[in-house]
């Protein structure tokens, strides 16, 4: 069975400071994918990044990093120097595909809600 | 491209009535997976449409149902409410599963259902 655990339900951070969200999952395949997404308060999902687990390379975009670690079955995502806007809740998911093909059973965590103070 | 639109989105309703939720996915999206998300659950995963078909389904009662149409729109339906019911039902598109590597999904701004 597949499981995603967000430790941090809530995370407040002064404007301008980097902050980590965590993100640790479990699962049996040894294909599956991870996503970030970001929830703001007028509550539409907004894709963020996907990763699969074969490429454990750490990605960068603009202010935003991703940290993969199969090793601790990890997938941390990183703000630098943190915005107001960037207030929102942020959940991380894990994705399995079967081989034969099929359907995409997603499995979210249950999110970090992350308070950027100016 | 026109994003993945929800309707209605706001629904009151009252303890035994049924209702029908609508979504429209992003254009060339085969696949439409529906989402509960309440505060003490957090996201749960309803069902995924592909092509007409349901290819998965959530843990939930066989109350909750839905279907899609050829032209990908999805609908989805409860019936007989409960107050337990109330959530932000989210609807979300994706080009679908292709072997062994699942697409993101893009998710509508959703439904929000308050039952009394």
């Amino acid at each position: 069975a597949q499981k995603v655990t967000q430790a941090q339900t809530e995370i407040s951070v002064v404007e301008k400071e980097d902050v980590t969200l965590d993100c640790v999952y479990e699962t049996r395949d040894t294909t599956y994918y991870l996503f970030w997404y970001k929830q703001p308060p007028s509550g539409e999902l907004v894709f963020l990044i996907r990763r699969n687990s074969f490429d454990e390379q750490n990605e960068i975009s603009g202010r935003y990093s991703w940290n993969f670690q199969k090793s601790t079955s990890s997938f941390n995502f990183t703000i630098t120097a943190s915005q107001v806007v960037d207030s929102a809740v942020y959940f991380c998911a894990l994705s399995e595909a079967p081989m034969g093909g099929g359907y995409q059973k997603v499995t979210f965590g249950t999110g970090t809600k992350l308070q950027v103070i100016p | 491209k026109a994003g993945v639109t929800q309707t209605p989105r706001y629904l009151i309703k009252t303890r035994g009535q049924q209702v029908t939720l609508s979504c429209s996915p992003i254009s060339g999206h085969r696949s439409v997976s529906w989402y509960q998300q309440t505060p003490g659950q957090g996201l749960q995963f309803l069902f995924e449409y592909f092509s007409e078909t349901q290819r998965n389904k959530g843990n939930f009662p066989g109350r909750f149902s839905g279907r899609q149409f050829s032209n990908s729109r999805s609908e989805m339906n409860v019936s007989t409410l409960e107050l337990g019911d109330s959530a932000l039902y989210l609807c979300a598109s994706s080009l679908g599963a292709a072997r062994g590597q699942p697409y993101e999904q893009y998710f509508g701004p959703g439904t929000r259902l308050t039952v009394t």
